[in-house]
């Protein structure tokens, strides 16, 4: 079956820095990523819609300029968190869509970011 | 705007025994409904989805949910636990397919032998 792989897993990094995770789509075309942030014994929340080629599509109250995302092809969607703080600190999960005629919907395992 | 309220954090059952994750929603329209599961270290899986055909929907691996617009939930059932059954479940609601989803809090199935 369609497969979504996100890295890293895991990342630890000091608050200021910027951190970069990726999501790839490894047998289909993705024409649309999604990006979610879990914060601990809380539900996903819709941060991002990423369209291929074009401008991500922001849910209100985050930050675009500290959440910058790039959807550069139809297999690959990164999130990078800019100047992290310990806020930030959560779990992200993507998604893609795609299967033509057939919409499915595939999701990434996560990366837990967590900030010094 | 829509959300969707897992009774319980945690359900515990014996392998064997039926399993129930109750959920309800709230939607000003007809919904989409999902249930997706969530192994340790890997992607959400979709177990099944509802969209507005058959009220008893079947999934994947023996699960099953019923939709009951007067009750205005969704839960999920299977007659019989399996030990690989232990994971997070999310029921998961939208307007618009697989745009926009609206997740639960999760509910967190352990099954023991």
């Amino acid at each position: 079956g369609a497969v979504v792989s996100q890295h890293p897993s895991w990342v630890i990094c000091k608050s200021g820095t910027s951190v970069k995770i990726e999501c790839r789509s490894l047998d289909f075309q993705a024409t649309t990523m999604f990006w979610y942030r879990q914060f601990p014994k809380q539900s996903l929340m819709l941060m991002a819609t990423s369209n291929e080629g074009s401008k991500a599509t922001y849910e209100q109250g985050v930050e675009k300029d500290k959440f910058l995302i790039n959807h550069a092809s139809l297999t690959l969607s990164t999130l990078t968190v800019t100047s992290a703080h310990p806020e930030d600190s959560s779990f992200y999960i993507c998604s893609a869509r795609g299967g033509g005629a057939n919409e499915k919907l595939f999701f990434g395992s996560g990366t837990q970011l967590s900030v010094l | 705007a829509q959300s969707v309220t897992q009774l319980d954090s945690h359900v515990s059952v014996s392998e064997g025994t039926p399993v129930l994750l109750r959920c309800n929603y709230s939607s000003s329209y007809s919904p989409s409904l999902f249930w997706y599961v969530q192994h340790p270290n890997k992607g959400l899986q979709l177990l099944l989805k509802y969209t507005s055909a058959a009220t008893l929907v079947k999934g994947i691996n023996g699960f099953e949910a019923e939709f009951k617009k007067s009750e205005t939930s969704f839960h999920l059932t299977k007659p019989s636990a399996h030990m690989s059954d232990a994971a997070e479940y999310f029921c998961v609601v939208s307007l618009t397919g697989f745009q926009k989803l609206v997740f639960g809090t999760g509910t967190r199935l352990l099954v023991s032998p």
